[in-house]
């Protein structure tokens, strides 16, 4: 069964430009989450989509959001982006029931210069 | 309070000994219970899940969880250099708070 597949796996960007990050789950599974992580933070949730549905979402600003098609594919995108955006960000792929294992892909990481 | 805590470590150890990580967590509803282990440069990857009092045998690892206490605890035993990295300890929340919660992690360090 293949993995948690995320795209593009870098990506440098400016100031003030938007992003737009892809994750493909585990065959099967209806739930992806979104993660930021920088040094010293630590794992920060930003979302969680379950059924194209948002069914939970974390502290942060509304220039982050995001989407679930109906193939359970999910999009972040991050609009206006600003220097402290620069981050590994993590997708993670769960059944979406009540044992919750999830499965993170390699992740991408932005470079906001 | 944090929600889950770890302690940052580093945890240094020798080889072949027994590493013990530990994690409390705050909420005391919390039904589900990770381990993740993150190699530096690497997305985390699950490697323990306990659901219930006691412990969890795989392989070298022993996953120990005590609700009363709110303690849940990785024992790796015959530890590798190999299992140099950082280790995420995660808490599936309850009520309206039914996320992962994650703790800093701790890390650590197997000497040859």
């Amino acid at each position: 069964k293949a993995g948690v597949t995320q795209t593009p796996r870098y990506l440098i960007k400016t100031r003030g430009q938007q992003v737009t990050l892809s994750c493909s789950p585990i065959s099967g599974h209806r739930s992806v989450s979104w993660y930021q992580q920088t040094p010293g933070q630590g794992l920060q949730f930003l979302f969680e989509y379950f059924s194209e549905t948002q069914r939970n979402k974390g502290n942060f600003p509304g220039r982050f959001s995001g989407r679930q098609f109906s193939n359970s594919r999910s999009e972040m995108n991050v609009s206006t982006l600003e220097l402290g955006d620069s981050a590994l960000y993590l997708c993670a792929s769960s059944s979406g029931t009540a044992a919750y294992e999830q499965y993170f892909g390699p992740g991408t990481r932005l470079t906001v210069t | 309070q944090k929600e889950v805590e770890q302690n940052s470590g580093p945890l240094s150890v020798p080889e072949g000994a027994i590493a013990s990580l530990n994690c409390t967590y705050s909420d005391r509803v919390s039904q589900s219970f990770f381990w993740y282990r993150q190699y530096s440069g690497k997305s985390p990857e699950l490697i323990m899940s306990i659901y219930s009092n006691g412990d969890k045998e795989d392989g070298r690892f022993t996953a120990q969880l005590n609700k009363a206490s709110q303690y849940v605890s990785l024992l790796i035993r015959d530890s590798q250099p190999s299992d140099s990295a950082t280790y995420l300890c995660a808490v599936y929340g309850a009520g309206n708070n039914r996320k992962l919660i994650w703790g800093l992690g701790t890390s650590l360090a197997v000497n040859p």
